[in-house]
């Protein structure tokens, strides 16, 4: 049984520029959160979605920054415009249920120039 | 969710057992307390969680006490690939995100 897998591992973009990072979920996983971790602090939650809701999104910044979970394919977190600040390791997780444990992925490394 | 207090950094021989403990005295009792570790900068990983009673899997043992206020993450036979910060979390069953803290910066060492 794959893990949850994320695309891609390592990303560059200028400053202005979009990102846009993919998550596929475990199999059989219909709920999918999405983690930031800056340089030199702790994880952070971002959004929390099941298959085409948003559920938690609590903690993601009121501008720049989307994210989606279709019916087919991966979960998609975008930022627009990205800035310096979003440089930081983004990581995605996926459960069958909630409340129930997380399982990450490898993250992808968001570096902006 | 209940706050975690957990010791910055532990140490612990090769071949030995590690034992990091967590403190979760504001705990109420429909929250389960779960532990996560990040070796580097790789994604985190599930260890193990548990309500009331003791848990083992083929990672670790957790036991935590009758109270419940606080709990202990047992890895028995440390190896090298074990250093890595573990994260101590509380968290009710209808709970979405985790909230990691500073975690324990375990370093294993031969």
């Amino acid at each position: 049984n794959a893990g949850v897998m994320q695309n891609p591992r390592h990303l560059v973009r200028r400053r202005g520029q979009e990102a846009r990072l993919r998550c596929s979920p475990m199999k059989g996983h219909s709920h999918v959160y999405w983690y930031r971790q800056l340089p030199e602090e702790g994880l952070k939650f971002m959004v929390y979605l099941q298959k085409e809701n948003i559920i938690d999104e609590s903690g993601m910044p009121k501008e720049r920054f989307s994210a989606e979970f279709p019916k087919e394919g991966p979960s998609i977190l975008r930022i627009q415009q990205v800035v310096r600040g979003d440089s930081a390791a983004y990581f995605c997780a996926s459960s069958p249920n909630t409340g129930t444990e997380q399982y990450f992925g490898p993250g992808t490394r968001l570096t902006v120039t | 969710d209940a706050k975690t207090t957990q010791p910055p950094s532990m140490d612990c021989a090769e071949g030995r057992a590690a034992n990091l403990p967590c403190n979760h005295s504001t705990i109420s009792g429909n929250e389960y307390v779960y532990w996560y570790r990040q070796i580097h900068s790789q994604g985190p990983q599930y260890i193990i969680h548990g309500l009331k009673n003791n848990e083992t899997n083929e990672m670790a043992s957790l036991i935590i006490t009758e109270d419940r206020k606080s709990s202990t993450l047992i890895l028995p036979h440390a190896t090298l690939r074990d250093t890595a910060v573990y994260y101590c979390i509380v968290r009710g069953q209808a709970g979405t995100a985790l909230i990691f803290g500073k975690g324990t910066t375990l370093s294993v060492s031969s």
